[in-house]
């Protein structure tokens, strides 16, 4: 596609209920991200994938929290028993290469319009 | 692990008027720092870029500054615009490890007209 898309746009979580948030990435990119973002913060790295592979998962909150790309394209973020300091805008991002990509254009990340969730 | 700081966190500037805004950083192997632009709503946008290997980078009127020395970066805005109002994020990262990025807190541009 043009861009990178997410759905849904907006979400409204009751506390104790599992999301799943969905990123469709640029056509053909390699690298898929995740990034939470807080009210009036920066976005934070939550996890990365290479294709199908989750290479990185670091971010991640705690274990409530799940992603994944089996076909390594859509990826899907699961949230399982939401809390309210779920609360955030959930960012999906996407570059053309992977972690041997080097230094090039290639690795430049293009981010979503991000899925807003409210736990209330 | 990067730790990345971002001044001013909010910034005011008559149309017209220049704009700066500054990074720190603290992993020496990071070696790419992009900036990007965030409007109410909306995801970030790659406004400019610059990798380690040069000091300095301009695209109309949009330049960044590295100082790999002293672990610093800065945005340059100039002939500001109302519509460059938003927020501006830095960030820092290793392109070889699939580019995971460390933002700043962000710094909130406002342009008057």
């Amino acid at each position: 596609g043009a861009g990178v898309s997410q759905s849904p746009r907006y979400k409204v979580a009751k506390r104790g209920q599992d999301v799943a948030l969905r990123c469709d990435p640029i056509s053909g990119h390699v690298s898929l991200f995740w990034y939470q973002q807080a009210l009036g913060q920066g976005p934070e790295f939550l996890t990365y994938f290479q294709n199908e592979a989750q290479l990185d998962k670091s971010g991640l909150p705690s274990d409530r929290f799940f992603a994944e790309r089996p076909e390594g394209s859509v990826s899907t973020l699961k949230i399982q028993r939401t809390q309210q300091e779920d609360s955030a805008v959930y960012l999906c991002a996407s570059s053309q290469r992977g972690r041997q990509g080097g230094s090039s254009p290639g690795n430049t990340i293009y981010f979503g319009e991000g899925s807003w969730l409210t736990v209330v | 692990g990067e730790n990345v700081e971002q001044h001013p966190s909010t910034l005011s500037v008559q149309e017209g008027d220049s704009a700066v805004i500054k990074c720190t950083y603290s992993d020496s192997a990071s070696n790419y720092f992009p900036w990007y632009k965030q409007e109410l709503g909306k995801g970030p946008q790659l406004i400019i870029d610059i990798r380690s290997n040069v000091g300095e980078k301009k695209d109309q009127r949009i330049a960044v500054t590295l100082n790999k020395t002293a672990k610093h970066f800065s945005l340059h805005i100039t002939e500001t615009q109302p519509e460059d109002s938003a927020v501006y994020f830095c960030a820092a990262g290793v392109m070889e490890y699939g580019n995971k990025l460390v933002f700043g807190a962000g710094t909130i541009l406002r342009v008057k007209s």
